[in-house]
């Protein structure tokens, strides 16, 4: 069962502006929350996580919000580059072992 | 600092032949290391989880297995690969009492 989804296949964005991605989960046990970035051919590659003690995190052009109560959590790229053209996937955890992943989020940047 | 080694990078098996796709990690000890696949398509579904040498948990029923020889080494095997074993599959690891996770390059395995 699917318990973190990510229900926005693909964004396309100009270069420049905001790429906002988002994320539902159904588990209320998970209290953490990580967005990985994916090449084609590569593995993800860890890029923010926000903990369930907070709302916000950011680091440098990424921000993650997260929002308890509706069980729904987002990331804003601010600018958007051309190499952040990737696939994005939301994953979260209740005991640190086990990553729930979404199933990803394709993002174009055009320039 | 740490690195994570997957290997082969690719690699082309027909139905009925047996599997073996090695991961080791350096840079850290006492890992947890992972075995993940991901489908054309879809998220990343996690196969194995290990916190120790011979400690493996299996999260799917499937035709793979996973060992731990030593700290830093993870192996995945098959005896008989099916169709339905064509993906890509990443091993990871994590600190102990770390949340977040470092994956390796991946093997794009397809069975023919």
């Amino acid at each position: 069962d699917q318990q973190v989804k990510q229900n926005s296949p693909s964004l396309s964005v100009q270069e420049g502006r905001i790429s906002i991605l988002n994320c539902d989960y159904t588990n209320s046990m998970f209290d953490y929350f990580l967005w990985y970035k994916k090449y084609p051919a590569e593995g993800p590659t860890f890029l923010i996580s926000i903990s369930s003690i907070k709302d916000k995190n950011e680091d440098g052009r990424f921000t993650v919000f997260l929002n308890k109560s509706a069980k729904h959590l987002s990331l804003h790229i601010v600018p958007s580059q051309p190499g952040d053209s990737a696939v994005y996937f939301c994953a979260a955890t209740s005991w640190g072992y086990k990553l729930s992943f979404g199933a990803g989020t394709t993002v174009t940047v055009r320039a | 600092s740490q690195t994570i080694h997957q290997w082969p990078a690719t690699l082309v098996q027909p139905v009925g032949s047996p599997l073996s796709l090695e991961c080791t990690v350096e840079g850290t000890s006492n890992p947890n290391l992972y075995w993940y696949r991901q489908a054309a398509g879809r998220g990343l579904q996690l196969l194995f989880y290990s916190v120790g040498i011979g400690q493996i948990s299996s999260e799917v029923p499937q035709n793979l297995s996973a060992s731990r020889p030593q700290d830093r080494q993870f192996i995945l095997s098959s005896k008989k690969l099916l169709l339905s074993d064509s993906g890509f599959y990443l091993c990871a690891w994590s600190s102990r009492g770390g949340y977040e996770q470092y994956f390796g390059p991946g093997t794009r395995l397809t069975v023919t």
